[in-house]
């Protein structure tokens, strides 16, 4: 298994509060994403970072913003959580971008907005 | 833009039988592609890719996949079905330049005893 922790792993939270979700890494590897799973519609980029302090939106970015202050590590933040940020949140690493490069996922963090 | 389908929803086999999970895709210039398994509760599981050269990729617990550039597709494969083999399956396609994966909306195999 790659090197990736998420935590938390499950957190049930209410509506209208800030939530951070962290991604430690221990395989030094540049780049790092965060997905959304939601059914019907498979794994869906949230942000990603191609190095230190360096991050770029993907598809689904309205509402989230993220941090990478030290190559190991990558938050994801929810400002203000709503329902529809409900979902399996999954964090990723590769160690270079484009091709053939492998992305290797962590096991998921389970959010739940109520 | 890239893209990648996956159509059918679920697959069910009988344990013994062959197994085929279709993908098909959409990228400009050479496609990159993939196949990740998600067991419950679990994150994605890389199974194998294709970069280039053969166009049958083998890759883990049996897997393989045969990527045909005429019919834009890259399907999974598998000779014999375990029912330890069901799981969430996921087709990914990049291309070149691209940086993160593009993933299809996933296929649930169901294998029977």
């Amino acid at each position: 298994d790659a090197g990736i922790t998420q935590s938390p792993r499950h957190k049930v939270t209410e509506t209208g509060t800030p939530v951070t979700l962290r991604c430690h890494q221990t395989e030094n590897h540049r780049y790092m994403y965060w997905y959304r799973q939601d059914p019907g519609h498979g794994l869906r980029l949230i942000h990603y970072s191609y190095g230190v302090k360096d991050t770029d939106k993907g598809e689904v970015s309205d509402g989230y913003s993220v941090s990478r202050s030290k190559t190991e590590d990558f938050l994801l933040t929810l400002e203000s959580a709503t329902s529809s940020q409900t979902s399996v949140y999954f964090c990723a690493i590769s160690e270079s971008q484009g091709g053939g490069n492998t992305i290797y996922f962590g096991e998921g963090s389970w959010l739940t907005v109520v | 833009a890239q893209s990648v389908a996956q159509p059918e929803d679920q697959v069910n086999v009988a344990e013994g039988n062959p197994l085929t999970v279709k993908c098909t895709y959409s990228v400009s210039g050479n496609p990159y592609l993939f196949w990740y398994v998600q067991y419950p509760n679990r994150g994605l599981q890389f199974l194998l890719k294709y970069i280039t050269g053969d166009n049958l990729v083998k890759g883990s617990y049996g897997f393989e996949a045969e990527f045909n550039k005429s019919q834009t597709s890259f399907h999974l494969k598998k000779p014999s079905a375990l029912v330890s083999d069901s799981a969430l399956y996921f087709c990914a396609v990049r291309d070149q330049a691209g940086t993160a994966l593009i993933f299809g909306k996933g296929t649930t195999l169901s294998v029977s005893s």
